[in-house]
């Protein structure tokens, strides 16, 4: 049962056009969502955080938008560059009933062509 | 150097044998984990850790086994490794909410 997941398994866009990366998520306990950034033969780094009791977290370029009634969030690049190519995971994680795991989504593999 | 290492970066084995994944951190972090990332499933918890001898299991444990004597070590061990197993192995130390990943561990079972 894949309790968080990102349907779309690649994007392309063109560099400085906006990226969105969906995810969904379906355990109403998870208390903050994370997304994760990934390079080819390094560890995932983390990107940015958003709490359940905030809808908006913004850090540069990067923005992610939560809709707990849809349990959904969303990442937007604006504007996208080459160097934001890569693996991007979305992960979900609660302090209620679970500790302090993570649960991942299976990614999505961003390419910004220029 | 601060941060958390993972040893060695490459590991070609043989079915049956018993390979150690080492993962250290330098941070003192209670909480670290074992992942494995496969192609169609993300990063799935094998293993992790709340503390010096303190250990459940995450998603798919089966196969393998893990310890925690000191805070900055957290080596897991494939006991009769398989070919299922070929995966790269990542390990992270986590601080509030946020989990700091190692370089991962490609582990291939011919």
């Amino acid at each position: 049962d894949q309790q968080v997941k990102q349907n779309s398994p690649s994007l392309s866009v063109q560099e400085g056009r906006i990226s969105i990366l969906n995810c969904d998520y379906t355990n109403s306990m998870f208390d903050y969502f994370l997304w994760y950034k990934k390079y080819p033969a390094e560890g995932p780094t983390f990107l940015i955080s958003i709490s359940s009791i905030k809808d908006k977290n913004e850090d540069g370029r990067f923005t992610v938008f939560l809709n707990k009634s849809a349990k959904h969030l969303s990442l937007h690049i604006v504007p996208s560059q080459p160097g934001d190519s890569a693996v991007y995971f979305c992960a979900a994680g609660g302090f209620t009933g679970g500790g302090n795991k993570l649960t991942f989504g299976t990614g999505t593999q961003l390419k910004v062509e220029l | 150097d601060a941060g958390i290492t993972q040893s060695p970066r490459y590991k070609i084995t043989e079915t049956g044998r018993q390979v150690t994944l080492m993962c250290h951190q330098t941070w003192s972090h209670s909480y670290m984990f074992w992942y494995r990332q496969d192609l169609g499933h993300g990063l799935r918890l094998i293993y992790y850790s709340a503390a010096a001898d303190i250990t459940d299991k995450g998603e798919v444990p089966d196969g393998y086994v893990v310890s925690r004597s000191k805070t900055e070590n957290f080596p897991l061990t494939l006991e009769s490794a398989t070919r299922s197993q070929t995966s790269v192995y990542f390990c992270a130390s986590q601080r509030e909410y946020e989990q700091f990943f190692g370089p991962g561990t490609r582990l291939t079972v011919l």
